[in-house]
């Protein structure tokens, strides 16, 4: 069965700092492409990073560039997001999201909440 | 910035077909897939590649896509098909982006 798990989620301060992780289970971690959807509280989803399977390719929307950066370890089947310089406009609740190449975004994450507030 | 148009709520008794479209210019040349998230839950994927269906989504499930117009068609919903919506597709312009519609809310009542 596939499993996303994600964790390191809480309350940080305006300008902090936050590192999530993802654990995967039930597949092969190094075969497939991994991304990073938000969902701020009462809103949509928004897309916010991606990472080719090799870790050698990524992406990342307007609202995060400079600020987040994605990477991952095949190894220890994790996915990981360093938030820096974190706003209040960045509370959602981060899902990990597994890419298949014609699926799509074929399984999620229950989710992790990331709170900016002082 | 790429972006896919969505309306934002649409209402049907149970038993009716619920159409909900979403727009974008490079839906001619992209994908859409569609996403069913019910209420405190992660999305779910209910159609990929404008017209395939997930193993175990019902067959009432259908999806459509024709020029900048992609749709997901309920036949019959259910009370159960109460969520939120998502559309999904890709940037054409080479810069790999990855956009989500704003979403709508189906009511089944």
């Amino acid at each position: 069965e596939v499993q996303l798990v994600e964790s390191g989620g809480g309350l940080v301060q305006p300008g902090g700092s936050l590192r999530l992780s993802c654990a995967a289970s039930g597949f092969t971690l190094s075969s497939y492409e991994m991304n990073w959807v938000r969902q701020a509280p009462g809103k949509g989803l928004e897309w916010i990073s991606y990472i080719s399977s090799s870790g050698s390719t990524i992406y990342y929307a307007d609202s995060v560039k400079g600020r987040f950066s994605i990477s991952r370890d095949n190894a220890k089947k994790s996915l990981y997001l360093q938030m820096n310089s974190l706003r209040a406009e960045d509370t959602a609740v981060y899902y990990c999201v597994r890419e298949a190449k014609a699926e799509g975004f074929d399984y999620w994450g229950q989710g992790t909440l990331v709170t900016v507030s002082s | 910035s790429y972006e896919l148009t969505q309306p934002p709520s649409v209402s049907v008794s149970p038993g009716q077909t619920a159409r909900i479209t979403c727009s974008g210019d490079a839906l001619p040349k992209k994908y859409a897939y569609w996403y069913q998230q019910k209420s405190g839950q992660a999305p779910v994927l209910v159609i990929y590649e404008d017209t395939k269906r997930p193993s175990g989504i019902p067959e009432r499930f259908s999806g459509s896509s024709s020029g900048t117009m992609a749709t997901l068609t309920i036949s019959g919903a259910q009370v159960e098909d109460e969520a939120d919506y998502y559309c999904y597709s890709t940037d054409s312009s080479g810069n790999h982006r990855r956009v989500f519609g704003g979403g709508t809310k189906l009511t089944v009542l």
